[in-house]
């Protein structure tokens, strides 16, 4: 079973500031997706990565999934209220282009 | 266009009741599956599909069912709820899962079931 350990599970900051979450395996994945959670809602994709070293950029929140495609990090510059929500990661691989393995999640409070 | 549906929203059982999550796609996406979320645990997958007549297990597929007889459905069924199945269940549909396409999923707004 491939395992997707994200960090910070919790995470508290102002409006305005920086901030990086992280997702880590020790397996390869052939591609990785974060989805933002809301509140009473489903996730919701942001972003996919699939090439070693890709960089992502959507507005304020910037992507990168490792050389070696085993992590992945997500960054937020100038954090808004509007960012707070359960931040995923979700990697596909060991064998199969279809089954997603989930990380636990990182939940993003921005404090007005 | 209306997505993944899920019904009903809510729902509250007694421990060996049978119950049936609903799950609907209107965008003729051959990938289904089943998560349950809960707290401390992310999302684990519970059984899915790549297409009608097809299904197979996933992580947690214990005291659950599934079936798919059309593309557009894909039904979880609780035959004997237990307190343990209390959580919150999504539904989700991708178009693509084959030739190394990254497998995108679309997500239902979820079903939060309590079994006492």
């Amino acid at each position: 079973t491939q395992l997707l350990e994200q960090s910070p599970q919790f995470l508290s900051i102002q409006e305005g500031e920086n901030l990086t979450v992280y997702c880590n395996s020790s397996s390869v994945f052939s591609s990785l997706q974060w989805y933002r959670q809301e509140p009473g809602e489903g996730p919701v994709l942001l972003v996919t990565v699939v090439t070693g070293g890709e960089v992502k950029k959507l507005k304020r929140l910037t992507f990168q999934f490792g050389d070696a495609r085993k992590d992945s990090s997500l960054h937020i510059t100038a954090a808004q209220p509007g960012d707070t929500g359960l931040y995923l990661c979700a990697g596909v691989g060991g064998g199969s282009n279809y089954k997603l393995t989930f990380g636990k999640g990182t939940l993003l409070t921005v404090n007005p | 266009n209306a997505g993944v549906t899920q019904t009903p929203k809510f729902q509250v059982l007694k421990t060996g009741q049978s119950m049936t999550l609903q799950c609907a796609q209107d965008m003729n996406h051959e990938y289904m599956s089943w998560y349950r979320q809960d707290p401390g645990m992310g999302l684990r997958l519970i059984h899915y599909s790549v297409g009608a007549g097809i299904t197979d297990q996933g992580e947690v597929p214990n005291g659950y069912n599934v079936s798919r007889s059309t593309t557009e459905d894909f039904p979880l069924r609780l035959l004997s709820a237990a307190p343990s199945q209390t959580s919150v269940y999504f539904c989700a549909s991708s178009y693509s899962f084959q030739g190394g396409g990254a497998n995108v999923l679309t997500f239902g707004a979820g079903s939060r079931l309590t079994v006492l």
